[in-house]
């Protein structure tokens, strides 16, 4: 059981490049998230998804795209990476938030650097 | 929203040493986790703690939502347990998991 899995795992881009994060999970999960991790921080919120198809804003949203297109798969995009871009990446799933929580499975993260 | 705080953010402790590190939070939660953050980046699950006590070998973590903070207990240090320790929580929102600073733990040998 892989859980959940980031690729790729380091990545140095140029400024104004443009890539894609794939997270896939294998836990049949309805919920996936996208945080960053800047040094010396915890994890902040870009994105989340509730179900195929559905896409929501966090906390820091502005640069990135996403799309769940399939429910084990969350993309994340970035259209014209800037310097203030590189940090470290983490995808997350959930089986349901609500009343009854359950706890969020972490990838081990896409070092990404913007030069 | 909510708000996370954790103590003390620097720990050095000799190994063998048993040690506390505390979450406050502002609001009432829905989850609470605590992660163990090695000096390779990766994220380690400890507990899902909401409430109650959980242990599981030389960690073990209690929860008071009443009075709004957890405590995560470290027996009998090892080295391999440095690297920083999170909680986060997750409050109304529902889907935003909120993070604290971190504490940055170090065992000497």
């Amino acid at each position: 059981n892989a859980g959940v899995t980031q690729t790729p795992k380091f990545r140095v881009l140029k400024t104004g490049q443009s890539m894609t994060l794939l997270c896939a999970q294998d836990m049949n999960h309805e919920y996936m998230y996208w945080y960053r991790q800047d040094p010396g921080m915890g994890l902040r919120l870009i994105h989340y998804s509730v179900g195929e198809g559905t896409t929501a804003k966090g906390e820091v949203p502005d640069g990135y795209n996403v799309s769940r297109l399939k429910k084990q798969n969350f993309l994340l995009g970035l259209e014209s990476a800037a310097p203030s871009q590189t940090s470290v990446y983490f995808c997350a799933s959930s089986p349901l938030t609500g009343r009854s929580n359950q706890p969020q499975h972490f990838g081990d993260g896409t070092r990404l650097s913007i030069l | 929203g909510i708000q996370v705080e954790q103590s003390p953010p620097d720990l050095i402790l000799q190994e063998g040493a048993n040690s506390t590190l505390r979450c406050n939070f502002s609001d009432s939660v829905n989850n609470l986790q605590w992660f163990h953050q090695n000096p390779w980046g990766q994220l380690i699950n400890l507990f899902y703690i909401p409430s109650g006590t959980k242990q599981n070998g030389r960690l073990s973590a209690t929860t008071v939502a009443t009075e709004r903070y957890s405590l995560l207990y470290i027996s009998s240090s090892q080295t391999t347990d440095s690297g920083v320790y999170f909680c986060a929580a997750l409050g109304d929102s529902n889907y935003q998991l909120i993070w604290g600073a971190g504490t940055k733990l170090i065992i000497k040998p």
